[in-house]
Formats: structure tokens, sequence, C-alpha cells
């Protein structure tokens, strides 16, 4: 069956440093890997997509990697502040349409 | 833009009732997604609409229930009867095309007692 799997855990960082979130799946072939950030008692938002044939992709302090080989993504947010300390959820789709979304590593930043 | 507009923002009701969601989406976006989120399941896909048409219900979990998007700039759905199981932050979302990212709304949180 089709699997999308987050860090199990919550990730508390200090202030400063780079955090670093890890989206694995199986059973997929996706086109294209999404990130969200939300935030309590909102909806997700949009934060980068990837595509199979990038690497990188670069956004201010975030970065996502996207190994199709591995079946990986990583998602680090650098020089991290408390204000990015949310949950963060990695989404991708075996076609088009059907957005599927991990469970989230929620993170928080300490002042 | 006010973004993909849902309601109510919170909806309390007994177990047996009708209840009835809204949404919004983005003015433009040919797309709209009705996703439920539990602490159990995460986000789980309901239905997809494309241009008003449901193409993919297969997340609907049972035939209590059911959605509609009679036009472009509306969709319901609806749980008859709501059970205590159905109790969850349900969202709408929409998004301009294809392999693009999507717009959530700010979620309906449901409790059935």
């Amino acid at each position: 069956s089709q699997k999308i799997e987050q860090n199990s855990e919550a990730l508390n960082i200090q202030e400063g440093k780079t955090a670093t979130l890890t989206c694995n799946y199986t059973n997929y072939s996706p086109a294209y890997l999404q990130w969200y950030r939300q935030d309590p008692g909102r909806g997700p938002v949009f934060l980068l997509l990837i595509r199979e044939n990038e690497k990188e992709k670069r956004k201010e302090r975030l970065k996502v990697t996207f190994d199709t080989t591995l079946k990986q993504s990583l998602f680090h947010i650098t020089a991290s502040q408390p204000a990015d300390s949310a949950t963060y959820l990695c989404a991708l789709a075996p076609d088009d349409y059907k957005l599927s979304f991990g469970a989230g590593t929620t993170v928080t930043v300490r002042a | 833009d006010a973004g993909v507009i849902q309601s109510p923002r919170h909806e309390v009701t007994e177990m047996g009732q009708e209840v009835t969601l809204r949404c919004k989406p983005i003015s433009g976006h040919n797309s709209l997604f009705w996703y439920r989120q539990t602490m159990m399941r995460g986000l789980e896909l309901l239905i997809y609409f494309n241009n008003n048409v449901p193409i993919d219900d297969s997340g609907m979990p049972e035939d209590r229930f059911s959605a509609k998007m009679p036009n472009a700039s509306f969709s319901t759905l609806k749980i008859q009867p709501s059970e205590p199981r159905d109790s969850a932050v349900y969202f709408c979302a929409s998004r301009p095309g294809e392999a693009e990212k999507l717009f959530f709304g700010s979620g309906t949180q449901l409790s059935v007692l």
C-alpha cells in the first residue's frame, strides 16, 4: 500500500540552528512533492514544490531536496526562529490531483 | 483576495442530526477538495471536484457523507445522520490547475455529541 512517513517525533531545536525534517514514501512515483506549514487552528499553507527532475529547491531560509531513488525528501529550516514553530507536512500525488499528506512533524524552536 | 472561505467555523451537534459544511473557493480556481483531519488519521482526502464535477469520491467514508458543487463558487459537504466518530476538522481547499499548490480554508471544527 502507499505510505508517506515523516519524522515520527516532534523536533525541538535551539534558535539559530538548522531543523531537518524527513519525508519517506513507498509505492508512489510522484511527479512532484510539496511541503506545507500548519499552525494550530489554521489550514495548511503551501511552502515549496519540488519536481522529480529537481534535486534541490530553496526559498529564503528553507531548502528542500528530493531523491527519487531513495524515495525521500528532506526539508531544512536554516537559522531557525521561534516563529518557525509549527507543524510541517509533506504531500505528494500518485497522479495529478489526489494529493496525499504525511502525518506531519511538529517543530518547536526555543529562544 | 479573501482566500478559501469556510463556514461555519465551529459546529456542535448531537448524534443523528444533519450537518452541512460550506465552502467558497478562490475565484478562478477550477479544482476543489474536501479533506478531514484528525489526530489519529491526519489529513484524509474525502472528495475532489474539477470544473464542478466530482472526479473522485473514494475517500468519502460512507453513504452518510455527500458533497455537491452546484457552481464554481460554492460547495457543500453534508453528513446525515452524524455520528460521534465524524468529529474532526474539515478543510476545503482549491487550486487553479493541476500540479499546483493547494489553498486551504480555515476549516470547520465539527463536534458530534
